[in-house]
């Protein structure tokens, strides 16, 4: 257990909305990663974070920002909420040991 | 970029041995993984590689890489209905980052 908690678990919201999720860790590591989970697309990079205020951009970054203001906390924040960010979000940590990542439990949201 | 590839499902019955395949495109990968998800829950990683190993065993699991075909592969033997489950490969990319397969479909049929 990496000790990484999301919130929310469950999310509807609607089209044009801002959406905040969160993700918490307790083991104080420096890199943190935001991932979403489609149908045929495995696991796609949203951003990653490598220290406090410290983030970069992923391979699907549009429609995404993120803010890391305490190592235990990265958020995600859709700006405005579209229906093809309809996903299941994942977060997770680099454990610094063979670069294994480790998974919260996911956020499943749903835009209307 | 780095690729990932698996096939989509593989069904097996309860006792035999599942065999899950990937192939990978970057060559300078310093780790390969293996990570299962079941319903609802996040990945977990069941088990990884060095690049400069052709094989490990972990009790049920033997991880095989061919690194000259950039192939990896995922053996369980005894096969049970609690591993029916996505399997995903994924490897080192580098950074701190690593790069995902689509996942197979494990169905262990009773």
């Amino acid at each position: 257990d990496a000790g990484i908690t999301q919130s929310p678990r469950h999310k509807v919201t609607e089209t044009g909305t801002p959406v905040t999720l969160r993700c918490h860790q307790t083991e104080n590591h420096r890199y943190m990663y935001w991932y979403r989970q489609d149908p045929g697309h495995g696991l796609r990079l949203i951003h990653y974070s490598y220290g406090v205020k410290d983030t970069d951009k992923g391979e699907v970054s549009d429609g995404y920002s993120v803010s890391r203001s305490k190592t235990e906390d990265f958020l995600l924040t859709l700006e405005s909420a579209t229906s093809s960010q309809t996903s299941v979000y994942f977060c997770a940590i680099n454990s610094g040991s063979a670069d294994t990542q480790y998974f919260g439990p996911g956020t499943r949201l749903t835009v209307l | 970029g780095e690729d990932v590839e698996q096939s989509l499902f593989l069904s097996v019955r309860e006792g035999d041995s599942s065999v899950i395949n990937c192939t990978y495109t970057d060559s300078s990968s310093t780790y390969l993984y293996w990570y299962k998800q079941e319903p609802g829950a996040g990945l977990q990683l069941l088990t990884y590689i060095f690049s400069n190993m052709d094989m490990k065993q972990d009790q049920r699991l033997t991880v095989l890489l061919n690194k000259k075909d950039k192939h990896l592969s995922l053996r369980i033997a005894d096969t049970q209905t609690g591993d029916s489950a996505i399997y995903f490969c994924a490897e080192s990319g580098g950074y701190q980052k690593v790069t995902f397969g689509t996942g197979t479909k494990l169905q262990v049929i009773p």
